[in-house]
């Protein structure tokens, strides 16, 4: 298995630009997530889904959407960069009963 | 916020020696997770605590959680190089939705050889 995968692993964006991360999970996990981390505030939840069709906001939504059209992929995306959104982003899943997070090895997303 | 705090932020120690880190929380949760962070690496997880337990042992980690005061701590017995890295606590919000954790800043611990 290959866990949760995450493409790019960098990115760099002008204002203004759009572009989509990717995620995909392999363990056939019913709950992803993606959260964004900045030097000192720790790891801030965007946007989760608790299963194919649904998916809600986190602590900080705004400038991102997200779908859910498939058990594997959990796509994030950016219609128009901003500075503030540069930051680390990772994606993580996990299944009923298990309750541990399975994060993904994060894209490094600078906007210039 | 349900954010938790850890504490100290940073923490430095040699080979061998005990790395003790606490996390405090605001709100009443169903359990509390220690995840470890590599520099430019994703989280693993570490251990989870139930809001009916105590103690948890795995292997050199120890984790006390206190409900009544809202904090754990996660100790590192005999602690090595490879451990250094951050340490972050996660906890739920008793109701809340499957997954959906709340991250404290974390503590940079390095140790040294």
């Amino acid at each position: 298995n290959a866990g949760v995968t995450q493409t790019p692993k960098f990115q760099v964006l002008k204002t203004g630009q759009s572009m989509t991360l990717q995620c995909a999970q392999d363990m056939n996990h019913e709950y992803m997530s993606w959260y964004r981390q900045d030097p000192g505030m720790g790891l801030r939840l965007i946007h989760y889904s608790v299963g194919a069709g649904i998916t809600d906001q986190g602590e900080v939504p705004n400038g991102y959407n997200v779908s859910r059209s498939t058990t594997e992929d959990f796509p994030l995306r950016l219609l128009s960069a901003a500075p503030s959104q540069t930051s680390v982003y990772f994606c993580a899943s996990t299944t009923q009963g298990d309750e541990k997070l399975f994060f993904g090895s994060g894209t490094q997303l600078s906007v210039l | 916020s349900q954010q938790g705090e850890e504490d100290p932020q940073a923490l430095s120690i040699q080979e061998g020696e005990n790395a003790t880190m606490n996390c405090s929380y605001k709100t009443s949760i169903n359990n509390l997770q220690w995840y470890r962070q590599n520099s430019g690496r994703g989280l693993v997880h570490l251990i989870l605590i139930r809001s009916n337990e105590r103690e948890k042992h795995s292997g050199r980690l120890r984790v006390t959680l206190d409900t009544s005061k809202k904090s754990s701590s996660l100790l590192i017995t005999a602690s090595r190089a490879a451990d250094t890295a951050s340490y972050f606590c996660a906890t739920d919000d008793r109701g809340s939705t499957l997954g959906r954790l709340y991250f404290g800043r974390g503590t940079q611990l390095t140790v040294w050889p």
